[in-house]
C-alpha cells in the first residue's frame, strides 16, 4: 500500500490550493478515504472522509464551508480542495485510508502517506 | 462532548509496563484506535477494535476500554517504543472523527 500526498506549496490567506493523494498497491475503490492534518509540533486532527463511491462526505466544523473531498476511483486518486485558506489552516496534510470495506467505514487509519506541507502566509 | 483527554506525557523505565489512558464519552460508544507516531514520520496504527493489532506490531502492546476510558498498555516497554501516542474514536455526530491530543512517552 502506498499513498503520496502532492499539492502543498506557501499560499496567501482568501487563496485556494487543491491537494492531491495518489494511491497505489490495494483497491482503492474497496476504501473510504480521510485527510487528517497536523500543525508541526502539534497534534493531529481529522478534516475529512469520503466513502468508496463519494456518496457520504464528512467534514471537520474547521474547514466545512471552505474545504471540499473529492476523489477520482479511475485514476486511484483522492482530493481535497482548499478555499478561503487561513494562517490557521497551516499544517502538514496527511491522507489516511479507512481500514474498513465498502459495507462500513471504522475510522481506523490503517495506512498513511507521508504528508504535503500547506503554509498560508502573506 | 466529542473530545478526547490524553496526558500530555507519560515516562516508563526500560523494560517495564506502561499504561497510556484516553478518555472521552464517545468511548461509551466507539472503540479508540492507538496510532504511534515518532519524529518526522507518519502515524502508525499499532491497535484498533477490540485489542486488534495490525500485522507488524509486536504483542507487548495491547488495548483496553472501560466506560469512558480506554488504555494503549505497553508490556515491557522497549527504547524504540519513545513515541507520541494518539487515540482516535468516532465521534458522537455523524462521521466525525476526534483525536485526543496526544501523550509523549519517554522510555528511561
Amino acid at each position: 500500500v502506498d499513498l503520496v500526498e502532492s499539492g502543498g506549496g506557501l499560499v496567501q490567506p482568501g487563496r485556494s490550493l487543491r491537494l492531491s493523494c495518489a494511491a497505489s498497491g490495494f483497491t482503492f475503490d474497496d476504501h473510504a478515504m480521510h485527510w487528517i492534518r497536523q500543525v508541526p509540533g502539534k497534534g493531529l486532527e481529522w478534516v475529512s472522509f469520503i466513502s468508496w463511491n463519494s456518496g457520504t462526505l464528512a467534514y471537520a466544523d474547521s474547514v466545512k464551508g471552505r474545504f471540499t473531498i473529492s476523489r477520482d476511483n479511475a485514476k486511484n486518486s483522492l482530493y481535497l480542495h482548499m478555499n478561503s485558506l487561513r494562517a490557521e489552516d497551516t499544517a502538514l496534510y496527511y491522507c489516511a485510508r479507512d481500514r474498513g470495506s465498502r459495507s462500513v467505514t471504522v475510522n481506523v487509519f490503517d495506512n498513511w502517506g507521508q504528508g504535503t506541507l500547506v503554509s498560508v502566509s502573506s | 462532548s466529542s473530545e478526547l483527554t490524553q496526558d500530555p506525557t507519560v515516562s516508563v523505565a526500560l523494560g517495564q509496563t506502561v499504561r497510556i489512558p484516553c478518555q472521552g464519552d464517545s468511548l461509551r460508544s466507539f472503540y479508540a484506535s492507538w496510532y504511534q507516531q515518532k519524529p518526522g514520520q507518519a502515524p502508525v496504527l499499532v491497535i484498533y477494535g477490540n485489542n486488534n493489532r495490525p500485522s507488524g506490531i509486536p504483542d507487548r502492546f495491547s488495548g483496553s476500554s472501560s466506560g469512558n476510558t480506554a488504555s494503549l498498555t505497553i508490556t515491557g516497554a522497549q527504547a524504540e517504543d519513545e513515541a507520541d501516542y494518539y487515540c482516535n474514536s468516532r465521534g458522537n455526530s455523524g462521521n466525525h472523527v476526534i483525536f485526543g491530543g496526544g501523550t509523549k512517552l519517554t522510555v528511561l
